[in-house]
Order: structure tokens, then C-alpha cells, then sequence
């Protein structure tokens, strides 16, 4: 079955790093989001992105995200200068919009990012 | 997905037993709902989604009721087994959006 994988599992770095978290959505889907749970929250979402560019995103995703699709398979997730704040689990999600009507979104194992 | 620390409802049922899961959701411009489930370490897992123009949908074993009149949302699981233990959310969209809300979910520990 076709799933949506991501990388690292575990991230550490020291704040005020750039750190690219990496995605793989299931392949033929077009839709595609990162979402991020901090440890005792939920799950909240971050941006939506189809054809090549940004469709929604929330107040959380401030100047430091930023989203690509460098090429046909991956989508990765930038925080240009990191805090202790962004330290959480990042989910990227992908869904299909068969016959224009958009469907679930399947969630990726996640990655868990640590801010030192 | 660690659910760790949340101060969550929890729902203790014996395996065997039917298990009802609510959820009360906020914006009455949603129009699309999903029920996910977590384990510990994992990404939300699709177990069944339902939209604004149907109030039932079933699945195999599980059973999402919707009531648009209050904004509620319920997660029946039949024949509650072991490996049902997970948090589970609600989860709504506003399909203009394509940005998923997630309720703050509940635990279901089923006991054997």
C-alpha cells in the first residue's frame, strides 16, 4: 500500500540553525501538507501547497517556513533560523482530489525535530 | 506522534465492548470530517471520513455519525480489540480551505 514517507525520523540541531525536513507524498497525489504537533498539543496545521505553490497556510507559518517541490517526488519543509518553540513532531500529509472533489489526507510517520 | 503528556479524555472499555468516541467540532462552515487514529511514535493513521450532505457512514467495524444541528461529530469502533488502543481524533475542514482542524482527541485503552 502506498504511504507517505519522511526523513530524518529525528532531527537535533542548535537554534538559530536552517534545517530542511524532508518528504515523500504517496505519488499520485497533488495535494500536499505539512502539519507539526508539539509534545502534549495537537495537531496543527502549518501550509497546504498544490501546483507548485502555496494554497493556505496559518498564522504559524511565519517568514522562517518555507515549502518546495525540488523535483517530481519530494516536498520539504525549511525553518531558516530555528527556535526553541519549533521543537515538535512535523507531519507531511498528501491527498488526491478525485474528480475535483478533494479526499483524505494520508499522514507520514513524522519528524521529530529538537531544538537545543 | 507522541501523545505523552497530553492531559487527554480517556475511554477504558473491555475488548469485546463497543466503543463511542465524541467529538464536538467549532466552525459551522466545515464541511468535511475525518476520524485518525495515533499510536505512540506514529503519524495519524485515515480510519474514516464523512461529508456535510450525510449524517452515517460505516466502515468495516467503525461508524462515523455526524450531527451538523450541534456540531457533532462520534467514532463508534465495534468489537473493541487490543490493537484499537490509540488516541483518536476528530478532525474538520472547510473544503474551501484544504487545511485540516484537529480536536485535541481522546485516548481509548481497550483492556483484554
Amino acid at each position: 500500500e502506498p504511504e507517505v514517507t519522511q526523513t530524518p525520523s529525528h532531527q537535533v540541531t542548535q537554534m538559530g540553525q536552517e534545517v530542511i525536513l524532508r518528504c515523500v507524498p504517496i505519488s499520485n497525489h497533488l495535494y500536499f501538507y505539512w502539519y507539526r504537533q508539539i509534545l502534549g498539543q495537537k495537531v496543527e496545521f502549518l501550509v497546504s501547497f498544490y501546483n507548485n505553490e502555496i494554497s493556505e497556510k496559518s498564522e504559524i507559518f511565519d517568514d522562517q517556513f518555507s515549502v518546495e517541490r525540488p523535483d517530481g517526488s519530494n516536498f520539504t519543509l525549511k525553518i531558516r533560523s530555528t527556535k526553541l518553540e519549533d521543537s515538535a513532531m512535523y507531519f507531511c500529509a498528501s491527498s488526491d482530489a478525485r474528480g475535483g472533489v478533494l479526499r483524505e489526507q494520508f499522514f507520514g510517520p513524522g519528524t521529530r525535530l529538537t531544538v537545543l | 506522534g507522541e501523545s505523552v503528556g497530553l492531559h487527554l479524555p480517556t475511554l477504558s472499555v473491555q475488548e469485546g465492548d463497543n466503543s463511542i468516541i465524541n467529538c464536538a467540532y467549532s466552525n459551522s462552515a466545515s464541511d468535511y470530517f475525518i476520524w485518525y487514529k495515533q499510536e505512540s511514535g506514529k503519524g495519524p493513521q485515515f480510519i474514516i471520513d464523512i461529508r456535510s450532505n450525510m449524517d452515517k457512514r460505516q466502515g468495516q467495524r467503525v461508524t462515523v455519525l455526524l450531527n451538523k444541528t450541534v456540531k457533532h461529530l462520534s467514532l463508534q469502533i465495534a468489537a473493541t480489540q487490543p490493537g484499537d488502543s490509540a488516541v483518536y481524533f476528530c478532525a474538520e475542514m472547510d473544503t474551501g480551505r484544504r487545511a485540516l482542524t484537529f480536536g485535541s482527541g481522546t485516548r481509548l485503552q481497550v483492556q483484554p
